[in-house]
This record gives C-alpha cells, sequence and structure tokens, in this order.
C-alpha cells in the first residue's frame, strides 16, 4: 500500500538557520513527490515537485529511492516560510490521487 | 480565472441536518477531488472524480456522497451530519502532465456539527 510519513509534526527554527522537513514514502510503483505548502488562512498550493528538479523559495527536494526519501531543504529559513508542508504521493492509475503525509508544521522564529 | 471556488466558507450544522458543498473550478480540468483536513491527520480524500459524470470512493467516503453532473461542478453531500464530520473540507482539481498531476485546491470550507 502506498504511505507517505512525516516524522515532525513540528518543527521550530531561527531565521537564518538551515531547515529540512523529512519525508518518506511507501510505493511498489514509479514515485511522482510533490511538496505543497499551506501558509496561515491560505489554500494549500504547489511548493515544489521532484520532476521539475527546481527551486522554489529557495527550498530544493531531492528523490532518493534508495531510502525512499524526499526531504524538503532550504540552507537559510526566513520567518515567511513558517508554515504547514505536506509531502504528497501521485498515485498513477488513471485517477492521479495523491496521497498526503500527515503534515510538519514549521515555524521560523526572529 | 476564479480556479477553484467552495461554497460555503463556513457552515455549522446540528447532528442528523442535510447539506451539500458546492466546487466549481474554470480551469477545464478533468479530475476533481475533495479532502477533509483534520489536525493531526492531514488530508484524507473522501471522493474524487476522473470525469463528467463519474466518480468513485477515496480514502474516507463513509457518510458522504458525490456528484459530478457538469464537468466544472463537484459537489458533496452529507446526508445526515455527524460530530465526526467536523472538519475543513478542500476540494481540488487537477489534470495529468509529463509532469505529473498537480492538484489546484479551494479556499476550503469550515464546518462544525453539534
Amino acid at each position: 500500500a502506498q504511505r507517505v510519513t512525516q516524522p515532525e509534526k513540528l518543527l521550530s527554527v531561527f531565521k537564518g538557520a538551515p531547515v529540512e522537513l523529512k519525508c518518506n514514502y511507501s510505493y511498489s510503483g514509479s514515485p511522482e513527490l510533490f511538496w505543497y505548502v499551506q501558509y496561515s488562512r491560505q489554500r494549500l498550493q504547489l511548493l515544489l515537485r521532484h520532476i521539475s528538479r527546481e527551486s522554489i523559495k529557495g527550498f530544493t527536494a531531492d528523490l532518493n529511492k534508495g531510502e525512499t526519501s524526499f526531504h524538503l531543504k532550504k540552507p537559510f529559513a526566513q520567518e515567511e516560510d513558517s508554515a504547514m508542508y505536506y509531502c504528497a504521493l501521485s498515485v498513477q492509475g488513471g485517477s492521479e490521487k495523491l496521497v498526503f503525509g500527515k503534515g510538519t508544521k514549521l515555524t521560523v522564529n526572529p | 480565472n476564479a480556479g477553484v471556488t467552495q461554497t460555503p466558507k463556513f457552515r455549522v450544522l446540528k447532528t442528523g441536518q442535510s447539506m451539500t458543498l458546492l466546487c466549481a473550478q474554470d480551469m477545464n480540468h478533468e479530475y476533481m477531488y475533495w479532502y477533509r483536513q483534520d489536525p493531526g491527520m492531514g488530508l484524507r480524500l473522501i471522493h474524487y472524480s476522473v470525469g463528467e459524470g463519474t466518480t468513485a470512493k477515496g480514502e474516507v467516503p463513509d457518510g458522504y456522497n458525490v456528484s459530478r453532473l457538469k464537468k466544472q461542478n463537484f459537489l458533496l453531500g452529507l446526508e445526515s451530519a455527524a460530530p465526526s464530520q467536523t472538519s475543513v473540507y478542500f476540494c481540488a482539481s487537477g489534470l495529468t502532465s509529463g509532469g505529473g498531476n498537480e492538484q489546484f485546491f479551494g479556499p476550503g470550507t469550515r464546518l462544525t456539527v453539534l
């Protein structure tokens, strides 16, 4: 069965510090992974997807198939990065469903 | 482009009452989804649709029904609301592409069942 695990419910760092939000997945097929972000009182929005290999707002994430991980990283956290972050796995097979992790709430302190 | 819209934004129901949540998208997306978001549980898929006239069950479908009579609309119904259905409901739409399936989310509906 497909599963996404985000081991940290809460993560708190200081402004300027590096941040890493962990995501591990379980899926028998070829994984497509995403990070979604939800800022306070806003809707979820896509932050980045592994297939694009892009950096958005300074965040990057590398798919490691050996460790079945897709950790989100940023070298210097900013206060505006405070938000809820969800890792998601796309399940192929015609429905294109997303399986979400339970989320990590990131707080960047001044 | 309004993107994905949801009505209503807030609603309070009494146990046993019924209601329908409306989701609309103007992006001509084939796929639409209903999720519920609960503290500590993340987002869980209730029902989804891969095209007009089709619906399918997700992870937590019990107590909910859906309809997709028009491509742009996806309705979520609660026939007899229960306190366990107190949650924030998000609708999303998407389409497949070579780059994977990005889903676009609505602003959410906060439902309280007393």
